[in-house]
């Protein structure tokens, strides 16, 4: 089955620097990555999301890049705020041919220190 | 629409009882999912549905059981808790065609 790992494990930046976040994944066919953010004690949130067939997405101040030859992707934040103080998640998905669900990396505690 | 919504919030349990996890979603989607998430380990997908009649077992479904009678609700039952089930829940809906997924708020389980 599919193995996601993420780094790093805690990520501390001053406000208002860059924050970039990688992950690996194993199954060449996984064909949909996700970015969540989570909160303490709410659900995982969406926050920007790539599909195989694109090399990179932008959406404001946070940026996902894709390698499939690699097979690595990351998220990148720019101009960090203190709301963007949470736990971070990626994921990968092989949806079809009767499969479902994602699988997720172990997450990145993102501090921002004013 | 009130999306995907999980009861309970909050549940404590005795090892050896078994209980059900309520979820539902009113989008009329297609496929839903549940996960556990252990502190610093991710969420893992125990068990999924492509549709009403159809599941299929993910990373982690030992103890556990689902059914899919409707395609609104999706209950997983613990059929006799271990302390090892203690964790935080979340079911998850996403229409067919549609990547994205949508997460429930969680239940929070305890197992003694």
């Amino acid at each position: 089955g599919e193995n996601v790992e993420q780094h790093p494990s805690t990520l501390s930046v001053q406000e208002g620097d860059s924050a970039v976040i990688k992950c690996t994944y194993s199954d060449s066919a996984s064909n949909y990555f996700p970015w969540y953010k989570q909160e303490l004690g709410k659900r995982p949130q969406l926050i920007i999301d790539i599909r195989s067939n694109v090399g990179e997405k932008k959406d404001q101040r946070i940026a996902v890049t894709l390698n499939k030859t690699a097979k690595h992707f990351s998220l990148h934040i720019t101009e960090t705020q203190p709301e963007d103080s949470a736990v971070y998640f990626c994921a990968a998905s092989t949806s079809g041919g009767g499969a479902d669900g994602l699988t997720f990396g172990k997450g990145t505690h993102l501090i921002i220190q004013p | 629409n009130a999306g995907v919504t999980q009861t309970p919030k909050f549940q404590v349990l005795k090892t050896g009882q078994s209980m059900t996890l309520q979820c539902a979603q009113d989008m009329n989607h297609e496929y839903m999912s549940w996960y556990r998430q252990d502190p610093g380990m991710g969420l893992r997908l125990i068990h999924y549905s492509v549709g009403a009649g159809i599941t299929d077992q993910g990373e982690v479904p030992n103890g556990y059981n689902v059914s899919r009678s409707t395609t609104e609700d999706f209950p997983l039952r613990l059929l006799s808790a271990a302390p090892s089930q203690t964790s935080v829940y979340f079911c998850a809906s996403r229409p067919g065609g549609r990547d994205t997924q949508y997460f429930g708020p969680g239940t929070r389980l305890t197992v003694l």
